[in-house]
């Protein structure tokens, strides 16, 4: 079936520290990827996303490259801030008219 | 301007009870959803409406009944509340049903059961 596995949390990091957050995904046919970030008490909003192979997507210092290849959209930022701290979830939609497939969430910590 | 509203944002109740989680989006979108997340954070679909039709209905007890009385609203219904059925819904909505729709969510419903 269709499945996310992201790696376990929690992560803490010190600020300025590079962060990678690990995501695989199994999937029939080509899914768009999508990272959505979690802030403490509220709900989850889109950070980036990519629909097809080789893209690359960016926001607010975070990237992501779907690799068809590995089966994978490892979220990365080269500089984590206090403020980044929040669960990340990664995400797949295998056709239309379907769901998110969400993994697990990794909870980050970020210390000053 | 409040994308994806949902209320209450917290509802405490007790089990047996009949209780409502309303969900409105005033981005113009066709296709909204409800999701679950559990205590350990895993969020999985419940239903799905696109233009007010019923297109997803996973695995959940018949005591949860989705209703969208029109396109911008969809709210949650759940009978005789169990102890189970404590967690976070989240609303959500996108523009349509394709593979790369983004879905915008609401700030969530935490919903305990005594």
């Amino acid at each position: 079936g269709n499945s996310v596995t992201q790696m376990e949390g929690p992560v803490t990091l010190s600020e300025e520290a590079f962060l990678t957050i690990n995501c695989t995904y199994t999937a029939t046919g080509y899914p768009s990827l999508f990272w959505y970030v979690q802030y403490p008490g509220e709900g989850l909003q889109l950070l980036l996303k990519a629909t097809k192979a080789d893209d690359k997507g960016s926001n607010k210092g975070f990237e992501a490259t779907y690799r068809k290849e590995t089966t994978s959209f490892h979220l990365e930022k080269g500089s984590v801030q206090v403020s980044d701290s929040a669960v990340y979830f990664c995400a797949l939609r295998y056709t239309g008219n379907t769901p998110l497939v969400f993994g697990k969430g990794t909870r980050l910590s970020v210390i000053a | 301007d409040t994308a994806v509203s949902q209320t209450p944002k917290y509802l405490v109740t007790q089990m047996g009870n009949d209780k409502s989680i309303k969900c409105e989006q005033n981005l113009g979108h066709d296709t909204m959803y409800w999701y679950k997340q559990d205590s350990k954070k895993f969020l999985k679909i419940m239903f799905s409406y696109n233009n007010k039709e019923l297109i997803i209905n996973e695995t959940v007890p018949n005591r949860f009944s989705p209703k969208s009385p029109d396109k911008a609203h969809l709210n949650l219904h759940i009978n005789s509340l169990e102890l189970g059925d404590s967690a976070v819904y989240f609303c959500a909505s996108s523009q349509g049903a394709s593979l790369t729709d983004t879905q915008y969510f609401g700030p969530g419903t935490r919903l305990t059961v005594l």
